[in-house]
């Protein structure tokens, strides 16, 4: 059972471009969860979503980022029009459609870079 | 002021000593996890609690509902086991994490 993929896994892009992140959860999760670790900083949720649905977005920025999760294929996170600002780890993670919702397994992170 | 603090930041120990991590929270919450994030950024589960402790290993994890405290402990420590921990709780009102900041520890030869 391959674990969550997380791709690409290092994006580099000038100001203004837009990143595409795309996560995939682990076999039979419907659950998926987005968090940034900004350089010497923690972990931070941004977004939990299931399938075809954004379930709590707080943690997401109001302009620019965007996150779906769609019944066919990955779990994207889109930032439009890149800052030097958004240089972080992008990590996802995804729990189970049944059983501890707690259980999150986390990829092995995107690491974006703004130039 | 963050919902989970952890101490100390940085923690560099010797070979072998015996290692404890704290973490306090303040929220209501339906888990605690640690975390283990190595110098490459890959993140690792290690426990999710809910009460009392866990032992996988030379690791411990203990948790106190009442006192909002978790601890890791880390016996025979070893230079393998440099890395960053989180503390994470899971909030009770939901399903998403709040995180510690870290500790980072470096076990010496």
């Amino acid at each position: 059972n391959a674990g969550v993929m997380q791709n690409p896994r290092h994006l580099v892009r000038r100001r203004g471009q837009e990143a595409r992140l795309r996560c995939s959860p682990m076999k039979g999760h419907s659950h998926v969860y987005w968090y940034r670790q900004l350089p010497e900083e923690g972990l931070k949720f941004m977004v939990y979503l299931q399938k075809e649905n954004i379930i709590d977005e707080s943690g997401m920025p109001k302009e620019r980022f965007s996150a779906e999760f769609p019944k066919e294929g990955p779990s994207i996170l889109r930032i439009q029009q890149v800052v030097r600002g958004d240089s972080a780890a992008y990590f996802c993670a995804s729990s189970p459609s049944l059983g501890d919702l707690n259980e999150q397994y986390f990829g092995p992170g995107t690491r974006l870079t703004v130039t | 002021k963050n919902e989970v603090e952890q101490s100390p930041q940085n923690l560099t120990a010797q070979e072998g000593e015996f290692i404890t991590i704290n973490c306090s929270y303040s929220v209501g919450i339906s888990a605690l996890h640690w975390l283990q994030q190595h110098p490459g950024g890959g993140i690792v589960s290690l426990f999710m609690l809910s009460s009392g402790k866990k032992k996988h290993g030379r690791l411990i994890a203990t948790i106190n509902i009442q006192e909002k405290h978790s601890s890791l402990h880390i016996t025979a420590s070893h230079p393998r086991d440099s890395a960053v921990y989180i503390c994470a709780v899971v909030r009770n009102t939901g399903n998403q994490f709040y995180f510690g900041t870290g500790t980072s520890l470096t076990v010496i030869p």
